[in-house]
Order: structure tokens, then C-alpha cells, then sequence
């Protein structure tokens, strides 16, 4: 049972902009703690896609965008391709839970 | 470049044991927190647990008392013991090294994972 919350799917056309929300609470994202997201391609391992909630690794194009606003998280995908079709992650700490959590997930879909 | 391996995934009976390993290369190793996150079969991800470049560990309550972490430095390797498995713990478990960079960083590496199956 996942403490942070992201929409289940959201879909767009290539070149469309896509957002993913992560909804928290008072003890992980809304007490200042980091949100970080990552890509999990059909099969494979996750990617760290953003970390520090605005951070892009090296490697990660810019038409990745994360921000974060109260116990909120959001990552941004301009410029939709047919290869950003994958799951989707936020992940952050909990100061109840003592240790890190992840969202339940967002399947993106490019139509 | 940066790798970890895991290894030793199987199948067990519930009520059984398993330990994992992962070999970590590309890196100083006794340098970063290192953990352990899974995936049961078409569900999330699931934070299991991480330990400091020491020996203190985090666990997560589901598996607290029956699955524990831990590191040997001088072998770049990472464990988890698997006592008193259950069906529920049936999974892909992800060995993962943690950014030092950001105060609770992000998993930046992530091992190919190994399949746990608890079952009779």
C-alpha cells in the first residue's frame, strides 16, 4: 500500500505534453523531502529519470521536467516519442514510515 | 562503468530461506548506501530496504524480522537474507546503489534483478 499517489495512466499524441502528479502527505513530500522518478521500460530494471525533485541525470533529455509544490510532486514530458511509453515512478522518504517510499506507478501511453 | 548484479533468486516453499547477493563493480563500494527494492509480478515498485556504508539498516515493515541486509566492504558485496518467506514475498528483487549527492537520494543504480518465488 503505496503512500504516494500518481494517476494510473495518462496518454497523449507524439509531440503532445504529458504531466504525471504525485500526491503525498504531511510526513514525506509535504515535510520537504526530495521526490525522484523514474522510467521503467516494458521488462527492465528502472531508470533514475529525475532526482531532487527538478534534477536531470546526465544523459536524460530536457524534455524531462520534474517540480514540486507543497506535499505534490509532477513530472513533465514535452515533446511526447513513441520510446517515452513506459511506467512511470515518484519515489521519496517518510519520516513516519522510517524509510523510502515509492507511487504506485503511471503507465504512459502514446497514442 | 557503474555495475551491480544480483544473484541467487529461486524457488522456495513458503516458510523457507534464500539469500541474495550483489556484486557491485565500477565504484568504491564502502563509499554509498546501498539497497534493496522489489516488484511483485505486474504490481510497483516496493522499497524493501538500505543500509549505510556501515552496518545500520533499514528495513520495511513487511519484512522486518524476516528479511535483513547487509554488506561486506572488502567483498563489494551486498546481502539479503530471506527467512520465513512468504507467498507475498514473491518478487523481482532489485539491488540498487543510492546517490550520495542528495540528502535520502535517489536509487541512481539499478541491478537487472533476480526472481524470488515463494511457493509449495
Amino acid at each position: 500500500q503505496s503512500v504516494l499517489t500518481q494517476p494510473p495512466s495518462v496518454s497523449g499524441a507524439p509531440g503532445q505534453r504529458v504531466t504525471i502528479s504525485c500526491t503525498g502527505g504531511s510526513s514525506n513530500i509535504g515535510a520537504g523531502y526530495v521526490v525522484h522518478w523514474y522510467q521503467q521500460l516494458p521488462g527492465t530494471a528502472p531508470k533514475l529519470l529525475i532526482y531532487g525533485s527538478t534534477n536531470r541525470p546526465s544523459g536524460v533529455p530536457d524534455r524531462f521536467s520534474g517540480s514540486k509544490s507543497g506535499t505534490s510532486a509532477s513530472l513533465a514530458i514535452s515533446g511526447l516519442q513513441a520510446e517515452d511509453e513506459a511506467d512511470y515512478y515518484c519515489q521519496s522518504y517518510d519520516s513516519s514510515l522510517g524509510g523510502y517510499v515509492f507511487g504506485t506507478g503511471t503507465k504512459v501511453t502514446v497514442l | 562503468q557503474v555495475q551491480v548484479v544480483e544473484s541467487g533468486g529461486g524457488l522456495v516453499k513458503p516458510g523457507g530461506s534464500l539469500t541474495l547477493s550483489c556484486a557491485a563493480s565500477g565504484f568504491t563500494f564502502s563509499d554509498f548506501y546501498m539497497g534493496w527494492v522489489r516488484q511483485a509480478p505486474g504490481k510497483g515498485l516496493e522499497w524493501v530496504s538500505h543500509i549505510d556504508k556501515g552496518e545500520t539498516t533499514y528495513h520495511a515493515d513487511s519484512v522486518k524480522g524476516r528479511l535483513s541486509i547487509s554488506r561486506d566492504n572488502a567483498k563489494n558485496s551486498l546481502y539479503l537474507q530471506m527467512n520465513s518467506l512468504r507467498a507475498e514475498d514473491t518478487a523481482v528483487y532489485y539491488c540498487a546503489r543510492i546517490s550520495s549527492g542528495v540528502y535520502h537520494g535517489p536509487f541512481e543504480y539499478w541491478g537487472q534483478g533476480t526472481l524470488v518465488t515463494v511457493s509449495s
